[in-house]
């Protein structure tokens, strides 16, 4: 298994700011994936982050939006850039061990005002 | 397009009951079929999950039946318990030239009464 943490746990922005939330993993994992989750629904898939290579971005979500740095196989950080109200959602980090398990950390609950 | 299908949306079970939540998928590409269970303020935390070369697999009050003609699977929880309302989500993954790709159902949100 692996254990996630992000930062910050929730905030509230102005509209117009960007924020960038971090994500660390107790051990080193090759791939790791962002997703936002709308209060009560389903996980949306933002983009793809493998370390030593370009975040692979799923259609609806641009890298002037959303970048995303992958720095070391341990850490990743998305920025959601000029917010509006409609960014209000949870985003999630996620890591990829072995050769199926998924795991996710525990979300950053963002309120854009 | 939806790539997992889930149902049902909502699912209230007495105490003691079994709880079954469905999942259909069409791409035969899958290979790896997890559930999540997710509390409200938490991220989903991997619950179990099967391998499309068994029919069933179980872990305590967990159980997944898989149907591979079908193309079909299923949670079902056992002797549901008050602490087991939480959302669950299935999914499915597809191995791909840059990695893993995992799609998700729409989620099931339990609530087990007393």
């Amino acid at each position: 298994s692996a254990v996630i943490s992000q930062k910050p746990s929730r905030d509230i922005c102005q509209r117009g700011t960007s924020l960038t939330i971090q994500c660390q993993v107790d051990s080193q994992v090759t791939m790791m994936f962002w997703y936002r989750q709308q209060p009560g629904q389903s996980l949306t898939l933002i983009a793809t982050a493998n370390q030593g290579s370009e975040a692979t971005y799923e259609s609806g979500f641009v890298i002037d939006k959303f970048p995303i740095s992958r720095p070391n196989l341990t850490f990743s950080t998305l920025t959601v850039s000029n917010m509006s109200p409609e960014d209000s959602s949870i985003y999630l980090c996620s890591v990829a061990t072995g050769f199926y398990e998924q795991y996710f950390g525990p979300g950053t609950r963002l309120t854009v005002t | 397009q939806q790539q997992v299908k889930q149902s049902p949306q909502s699912l209230i079970v007495q105490k003691g009951g079994i709880s079954i939540i469905n999942c259909a998928y069409e791409n035969t590409a899958f290979d790896y079929f997890p559930w999540y269970q997710q509390f409200p303020g938490k991220g989903p935390a991997l619950l179990i999950a099967i391998r499309p070369d068994v029919s069933e697999k179980k872990e305590g009050r967990f159980t997944i039946s898989f149907n591979k003609s079908a193309k079909q699977f299923s949670l079902h929880i056992m002797d549901s318990q008050p602490g087991d309302s939480a959302t669950y989500f299935c999914a499915a993954r597809q191995r791909s030239n840059t990695g893993n790709q995992f799609y998700f159902g729409t989620g099931t949100s339990l609530t087990v009464i007393p």
